[in-house]
């Protein structure tokens, strides 16, 4: 079983407006991933979480606040956002195999649009 | 620092033609490197994935890629497409160590004609 889910599938929200962004996995997996992919281009990290710790901030603005409660979710919390933002937010997670390397699985997605 | 280049940006096939899909990567240190698959309006699947051992990987949907280090390549390839392998194909690696970034190629769109 390798399933990501995230929450919700498509968000319109204002310049003004805070949402948050949920991602969800019963894997036992210890890290998770979020990334950004602008349409026709690859997905660009942003944030690390291993075992529920911030390791990795790949220079993401402020508006962007992401947060991992316990080891099987993690939210990006979104505020003041612009409409350049506007993308497909992908979460991922992965865990390391003896020998095997990590592997990361991804979620089918949150198309944000801001206005 | 590592870097991912797909060297075609769209190839066209016709359906059941075979079909090779290039990577080549720059890195300093070991890596590991995937091949993923991201069908219109979804998420990204991975296809396959070479960490060690045997250079010749084998995937899902028939998909098989094979490890070339003195070229630094890991070309994906598929003997006999079908219409629904039409999709964008994401070459990426990894540093080896702990829960790391995944760096991507800028993605290959395959397109099968019938």
């Amino acid at each position: 079983d390798t399933e990501v889910t995230q929450t919700p599938k498509h968000l319109v929200m204002g310049m003004t407006n805070k949402k948050s962004l949920k991602c969800e996995q019963h894997m036992g997996h210890r890290a998770m991933y979020w990334y950004k992919q602008k349409a026709k281009k690859p997905p660009e990290l942003m944030f690390v979480y291993s075992y529920e710790k911030l390791s990795i901030n790949e220079s993401v603005p402020s508006r962007f606040s992401p947060e991992c409660p316990n080891s099987s979710l993690l939210n990006l919390h979104l505020h003041a956002l612009q409409p350049e933002d506007s993308a497909l937010y992908l979460c991922a997670s992965s865990r390391q195999v003896p020998g095997g390397g990590e592997t990361q699985y991804f979620g089918p997605g949150t198309r944000l649009l801001v206005l | 620092a590592q870097s991912v280049t797909q060297l075609d940006s769209q190839v066209p096939v016709f359906e059941e033609a075979p079909v090779e899909l290039r990577c080549n990567y720059s890195s300093s240190v070991s890596v590991y490197l995937f091949w993923y698959v991201q069908y219109p309006n979804q998420g990204l699947q991975l296809l396959l994935k070479y960490l060690s051992g045997s250079t010749l990987v084998k995937g899902i949907n028939g998909f098989e890629a094979e490890f070339n280090k003195s070229q630094t390549s890991f070309h994906l390839r598929k003997p006999s497409v079908h219409i629904s392998d039409t999709a964008e194909y994401f070459c990426a690696v990894s540093g080896i160590q702990g829960a790391q970034k995944l760096v991507f190629g800028q993605g290959t769109r395959l397109t099968i004609n019938p």
